[in-house]
């Protein structure tokens, strides 16, 4: 049971190059998050989904998109890559939520650079 | 834009010494969790408060939920070594909702 995976680990992009990441969960969760995290502003939602076929826009979702085509994967991909969008990627997924909280598993994380 | 406010920022201190660190919002959340991450690795939850006025320990560690619903605590007793990282708070409004995350506590901790 890997849990919640994510590939590439490191990435350096030039600007304007696009890019995928790949997250894969082996728990069964419905629920898919990708978040950002940069120094002192703690993770922030990119996007999410509830389901397969299903996404959503989170806190901070231009300059990305997502694809959820399978229930085990959740894509999120960069278009045209700016400085800004240098950070770590962490994605997460749970348990649909009914009625109460239901944790969030993170991946390790995808350190992005932009140049 | 982001709503929880974490403090402190960062905490050096020496190995054996109790740590407390807080979250305070401008608005209710029903549910307040806290989570640590290790360096280079993703967060991992540490303690789940689901109600105002809990008081919950995992260990070493003691999570509150404010009476106001407006913020939270975590104290760390007889620091070690391996508890360097950094935690986040996080609140979720209702359930189904989306987690809201503070800005962070680095602690290290000096053998």
């Amino acid at each position: 049971n890997a849990g919640v995976t994510q590939t590439p680990k490191f990435r350096v992009l030039k600007t304007g190059q696009s890019m995928t990441l790949l997250c894969a969960q082996d728990m069964n969760h419905e629920y898919m998050y990708w978040y950002r995290q940069d120094p002192g502003m703690g993770l922030r939602l990119i996007h999410y989904s509830v389901g397969e076929g299903t996404t959503a826009k989170g806190e901070v979702p231009d300059g990305y998109n997502v694809s959820r085509l399978k229930k085990q994967n959740f894509l999120l991909g960069l278009e045209s890559a700016a400085p800004s969008q240098t950070s770590v990627y962490f994605c997460a997924s749970s348990l649909l939520a009914e009625g109460s909280y239901n944790e969030q598993f993170f991946g390790p994380g995808t350190r992005l650079t932009v140049l | 834009g982001q709503q929880l406010n974490q403090s402190p920022q960062s905490m050096f201190i020496q190995e054996g010494e109790d740590v407390s660190m807080n979250c305070t919002s401008s608005s209710i959340f029903n549910t307040w969790l806290w989570y640590k991450q290790d360096p280079g690795e993703g967060p991992v939850l540490l303690i789940a408060l689901y109600k105002a006025g809990e008081l919950t320990s995992n260990g070493r560690l003691t999570a509150q939920f404010g009476i106001t619903r407006k913020d939270s605590f975590l104290n760390i007793s007889a620091s070690i070594p391996s508890d360097v990282g950094i935690y986040f708070c996080a609140g979720q409004k209702d359930a189904g909702n989306m987690l809201t995350f503070g800005g962070g506590t680095r602690l290290m901790v000096k053998p």
